[in-house]
């Protein structure tokens, strides 16, 4: 199946500082990735929907100021989780859309401390 | 809206027993549904999908699900459990079968294996 990377795996930060998040997909293109967060022992929350060259879409309480997307190629998506706090540690993963199916990265565990 | 409601957080099952993971799903249009696993710290990988060809669906690792239109239920099985199936699984649903569309997950449920 397609390949999704999603980089880093695991990151900690200070708090008030900004952490960016890519998310690849390796062997094909996608016009579309979608951001989820993933709360301890929770599922998955969709926060946004990204599309290549156009801006975001974000759901529904998801500050679009502080979660910053940007897609900027066919392959290549990041998450910018601005000014970071210790609430803001979670679980974040990618999803790229494939013709019927999303391909889903391996997560990247944020730790603000 | 669509919704999937994942019955158990958490099931155990002996080595070699029969899994059942239960997903029941809320629609208003013709659902496809979805089985993802999750193993600690990793991403999602797609067990099975119901795109409406057929109302019993073969995955990879053994498992397979059943769609039940009179029951709006679509639960995951496997035979015969091994120990590499320990994971968390979740159900999901989509309205159309463009890759596009967002999926909504269901709470998810912890599959631990008995040695």
């Amino acid at each position: 199946g397609a390949v999704v990377s999603q980089h880093p795996s695991w990151v900690i930060c200070k708090s008030g500082t900004s952490v960016k998040i890519e998310c690849r997909s390796l062997d094909f293109q996608a016009t579309t990735m979608f951001w989820y967060r993933q709360f301890p022992k929770q599922s998955l929350m969709l926060m946004a929907t990204s599309n290549e060259g156009s801006k975001a879409t974000y759901e529904q309480g998801v500050e679009k100021d502080k979660f910053l997307i940007n897609h900027a190629s066919l392959t290549l998506s990041t998450l910018t989780v601005t000014s970071a706090h210790p609430e803001d540690s979670s679980f974040y993963i990618c999803s790229a859309r494939g013709v019927t199916e999303a391909f889903f990265g391996q997560g990247t565990r944020l730790t603000v401390v | 809206a669509q919704s999937v409601t994942q019955l158990g957080s958490h099931v155990s099952v002996s080595e070699g027993a029969l899994v059942l993971l239960r997903c029941n799903y809320s629609s208003s249009v013709p659902p496809y549904l979805f089985w993802y696993v999750q193993y600690p710290n990793q991403g999602l990988q797609l067990l099975l999908k119901y795109t409406s060809a057929a109302t019993l669906v073969k995955g990879i690792n053994g498992f397979e699900a059943e769609f039940k239109k009179s029951e709006t239920s679509f639960h995951l099985t496997k035979p015969s459990a091994h120990m590499s199936d320990a994971a968390e699984y979740f159900c999901a649903v989509r309205r159309t079968n463009f890759g596009n569309e967002k999926l909504t997950f269901g709470t998810g449920t912890r599959l631990t294996i008995i040695p």
